[in-house]
């Protein structure tokens, strides 16, 4: 079992609609959920942290954290075709060193 | 400023060795390394802080590191692999930073191992 997972996709939403991304992580320990976006050829780009269960929203980006299913999504609402990337989900392991552990990333398309 | 990584591209052939340098974030004091290898995300190699290795992950010793006094930080692989062709991602942070893992991470250095 990978330490985080995610689908790789490609995950394809019409501009306008909700995106939603998904990520389950295997250290029950672990505190602190992070998703990053990478655009092709960049590096990866934090855009929201969540550390509690629970919603939290930042624009157009939600992030929702339920550590008994060990389960962290990020919903992304009217999708713009800027948003094409890869979204990585990473999890600060229960070691608490700021080690980050990555998902493999989602592919997002959101056509025009 | 924020996090600058040289050189931004490089070539290699196996058995080669390579130094990868990475200049952290104005007011940042500590150093990963990451690797990401095509279609994957990020792999940890190691952190330096107080130039000191703080934390390795799963890689061997072929690859090294070194943090200088004013927290820039290099990498080095000795003895390259074609599976060690990725993209290599310096991302700084702060020590307060170490119980959050906020990183902030370079445009990274893209190795071709032939």
């Amino acid at each position: 079992q990978k330490e985080v997972e995610q689908n790789s996709g490609p995950l394809s939403v019409p501009e306008g609609a909700i995106a939603s991304l998904n990520c389950t992580y295997s250290d029950r320990g672990s505190q602190s959920f992070f998703w990053y976006r990478q655009y092709s050829g960049k590096s990866p780009e934090l855009i929201m942290s969540i550390y509690s269960n629970g919603d939290k929203e930042d624009g157009r980006f939600t992030a929702q954290l339920n550590k008994a299913s060990q389960y962290v999504s990020l919903l992304i609402r009217d999708s713009q075709p800027s948003d094409s990337a890869t979204y990585l989900c990473a999890v600060h392991g229960s070691s608490n060193t700021g080690k980050l552990i990555f998902g493999q990333g989602t592919t997002l398309q959101v056509k025009p | 400023a924020g996090v600058t990584q040289t050189p931004r591209y490089l070539i290699k052939t196996r058995g080669q060795q390579v130094t990868l340098r990475c200049s952290p974030k104005s007011g940042h004091d500590t150093v990963s390394w990451y690797q990401q290898a095509l279609g994957q995300g990020p792999q940890f190699i190691f952190q330096y802080y107080e130039e000191e290795e703080r934390q390795r992950g799963n890689f061997p010793d072929r690859f090294s590191g070194h943090q200088f006094p004013n927290y820039s930080s290099e990498l080095n692989v000795n003895a390259l692999l074609l599976g060690d062709s990725a993209l290599y991602l310096c991302a700084s942070s702060t020590g307060t930073a170490l119980n959050t893992g906020e990183l902030f991470f370079g445009e990274g250095s893209r190795l071709t191992v032939l």
